[in-house]
């Protein structure tokens, strides 16, 4: 079956340092990847996606490219803000076996 | 504007009532999805509508039953609330059919906070 797995939290940095945030996966079929950012008392946002093998997604400051050969869909940033502090949760789609699959969250504190 | 929105916002209710969450998309989106966020922020699809046809139901209590009475809104009843039912839960749609819509962003809603004492 499909799963994701992320680094686990909580990460604590301070602003301007850079930003890892590890994602693997297991996936039978052709997954699509994406990054969902929840603020405090908010819903999910998508931050980035890459649907396809060696895609990049990015916004914001924040990037992560599709690495099939070792199933990761890392999260970057090279410079963080305190309002990046933020809950993140990595994510796939898989279209030929109908289903989809969050990783339980990676907490980030950036302090000033 | 809202996109997706839910009411209410935090629901607390003693063990064994019967309670709904409604959640409203005015994004034209075709596919709308129920999920359970735990204490340790772990997050869980319960169920997915297309165009008010079930497609996705989890293993979730058949005391969770959602309701999707137009392609707009998907209502979420529970019965017998029980403990354990506390959590976060959030309403989110995406564009397209189901199947194409696996790689399309979900757009959430802000959550109802559910707590049973």
């Amino acid at each position: 079956g499909n799963s994701v797995t992320q680094m686990e939290g909580p990460v604590t940095l301070s602003e301007e340092a850079f930003l890892t945030i590890n994602c693997t996966y297991t996936a039978t079929g052709y997954p699509s990847l994406f990054w969902y950012v929840q603020y405090p008392g908010e819903g999910l946002q998508l931050l980035l996606k890459a649907t396809k093998a060696d895609d990049k997604g990015s916004n914001k400051g924040f990037e992560a490219t599709y690495r099939k050969e070792t199933t990761s869909f890392h999260l970057e940033k090279g410079s963080v803000q305190v309002s990046d502090s933020a809950v993140y949760f990595c994510a796939l789609t898989d279209y030929n076996n109908n289903d989809m699959r969050f990783g339980a969250g990676t907490r980030l504190t950036v302090k000033p | 504007d809202t996109a997706v929105s839910q009411t209410p916002k935090y629901l607390v209710t003693q063990m064994g009532n019967d309670k709904s969450i409604k959640c409203e998309q005015n994004l034209g989106h075709d596919t709308m999805y129920w999920y359970k966020q735990d204490s340790k922020k772990f997050l869980k699809i319960m169920f997915s509508y297309n165009n008010k046809e079930l497609i996705i139901n989890e293993t979730v209590p058949n005391r969770f039953s959602p309701k999707s009475p137009d392609k707009a809104h998907l209502n979420l009843h529970i019965n017998s609330l029980e403990l354990g039912d506390s959590a976060v839960y959030f309403c989110a749609s995406s564009q397209g059919e189901w199947l194409a819509a696996l790689g399309d962003e979900q757009f959430f809603g802000p959550g109802t906070r559910l707590t049973v004492l």
